[in-house]
């Protein structure tokens, strides 16, 4: 089956920094979100992205699809960016596949 | 629009006992998956409906099953419970996808956190 890595798997930054989360697919897929768990459990979307490039605010994103990744920028971090940010692939039998996740920690 | 609702928020069961989760999709969405999250095995696929059929089951034993009715909301039941089973169970909707097999945006639940003493 298709695996997902994400990387790093941890992250401390300062508030103010700029930040890269990866996430390598070994397959094609059709469909890529990237979700943001926030303390309580909760995933809340952030990009569906399954090619392309799409911005929100401070955080961006890119899949490059024929190359089986994707990016997630996190422009001048702050502390409630703070959390677990899931990649997850959509396979052809109605599922996703999640990458283990990237802790992110922001200090004041 | 509301969003995906879970219920109950928090359950506390004994070993041996069985639970029933509740989830309802955002209207309009007739596609309900569920996960099951645990620290040490991350987000697994438990399985898929759409239009009160399940599509796909994920790697889980006959001890978990689920239906969803007419109005697409959707339950997911867990019997003879073991310590194993304590874990956040997430419910998600989406537009049921014109591609056989592909999947949509999903939108999460808040999540059903279970603990098995």
């Amino acid at each position: 089956g298709i695996q997902v890595e994400q990387s790093p798997p941890d992250l401390i930054l300062q508030e103010g920094a700029n930040s890269t989360l990866r996430c390598n697919f070994s397959d094609s897929v059709n469909n890529l979100q990237w979700f943001h768990q926030n303390p309580w459990g909760q995933l809340i979307n952030l990009f569906y992205i399954p090619s392309g490039t799409k911005q929100n605010g401070r955080l961006s994103a890119t899949t490059v699809a024929t190359e089986r990744y994707s990016l997630l920028y996190i422009s001048s971090s702050q502390t409630t960016d703070s959390g677990v940010y899931f990649c997850a692939v959509g396979t052809s039998n109605y599922q996703l596949i999640w990458g283990a996740g990237t802790k992110l920690i922001i200090k004041p | 629009k509301a969003g995906v609702t879970q219920t109950p928020r928090y359950l506390i069961k004994t070993r041996g006992q069985q639970v029933t989760l509740s989830c309802s999709p955002i209207s309009g969405h007739r596609s309900v998956s569920w996960y099951q999250q645990t620290p040490g095995q991350g987000l697994q696929f438990l399985f898929e409906y759409f239009s009160e059929t399940q599509r796909n089951k994920g790697n889980f034993p006959g001890r978990f099953s689920g239906r969803q009715f007419s109005n697409s909301r959707s339950e997911m039941n867990v019997s003879t419970l073991e310590l194993g089973d304590s874990a956040l169970y997430l419910c998600a909707s989406s537009y049921a996808p014109v591609m056989r097999g592909a999947v949509n945006e999903q939108f999460f639940g808040p999540g059903t956190r279970l603990t098995v003493l």
